[in-house]
């Protein structure tokens, strides 16, 4: 069946370093889905991505969709502690959701 | 969200015992869902409901049930509680079943749920 996974399981960063993390899925992908979950929070949509090679913004956060549409990323330009929290990837095929298990995110200020 | 509201947010709980857990949507969304957050497992979808009276299961549905009589309310029954439903209960709500939507799921503030 399909497996959506989702690396890495952990990053720490200092403040003012970049971070990145990747969804990739074994089967094409109809859409993707980013969330963010600050901790003891609950998770918060991000954004959407339908199309092959896509690319959003979202003032630090950049969001790609892969060529083949089979991985994703999501990548902070120079973190703040604000972006503290788990950053989890939610793939869909037109049947189905399945979701990623996150990317802890922590920094060190 | 002040859109979709979770009671209780937490919940201490025996055993054997039946809890009921809240979910209530004001965005008139059609689907709604239930999940359990637990380490290492990420999220799990318990059960979801495409529309009131219709209710369907996930991939956790065990010792679970559901009703949706009202679109706007969703709850959870675990009907006799065990330690291994301990957990972080999240309630959401969306336009669109399979994610076809441009606002996504919203969630609820969530249930902590533990059972003794």
């Amino acid at each position: 069946g399909q497996q959506v996974m989702q690396i890495p399981q952990y990053q720490h960063v200092q403040e003012g370093e970049d971070f990145t993390t990747y969804c990739n899925s074994s089967t094409t992908l109809s859409n993707i889905q980013w969330y963010k979950q600050r901790p003891g929070g609950h998770p918060v949509f991000l954004i959407q991505l339908v199309k092959s090679g896509e690319v959003k913004k979202q003032k630090r956060l950049t969001f790609q969709f892969g060529e083949a549409k089979k991985n994703s990323s999501l990548h902070i330009t120079a973190t703040q502690t604000t972006d503290v929290g788990t950053y989890f990837c939610n793939a869909g095929n037109n049947r189905k959701l399945i979701w990623g298990l996150g990317t802890s995110l922590a920094v060190n200020p | 969200d002040a859109g979709i509201t979770q009671s209780p947010r937490y919940k201490i709980t025996e055993t054997g015992r039946q809890v009921t857990l809240m979910c209530h949507q004001t965005w008139s969304h059609s689907y709604m869902f239930w999940y359990r957050q637990d380490l290492g497992h990420g999220l799990r979808l318990i059960y979801y409901s495409a529309a009131a009276d219709i209710t369907d299961k996930g991939e956790v549905p065990d010792g679970y049930v559901v009703s949706r009589s009202k679109t706007e309310n969703f709850p959870l029954t675990l009907e006799s509680a065990t330690r291994s439903q301990t957990s972080v209960y999240f309630c959401a709500s969306s336009e669109s079943g399979t994610g076809w939507s441009s606002y996504g799921y919203t969630f609820g503030s969530g249930t902590r749920l533990t059972v003794v």
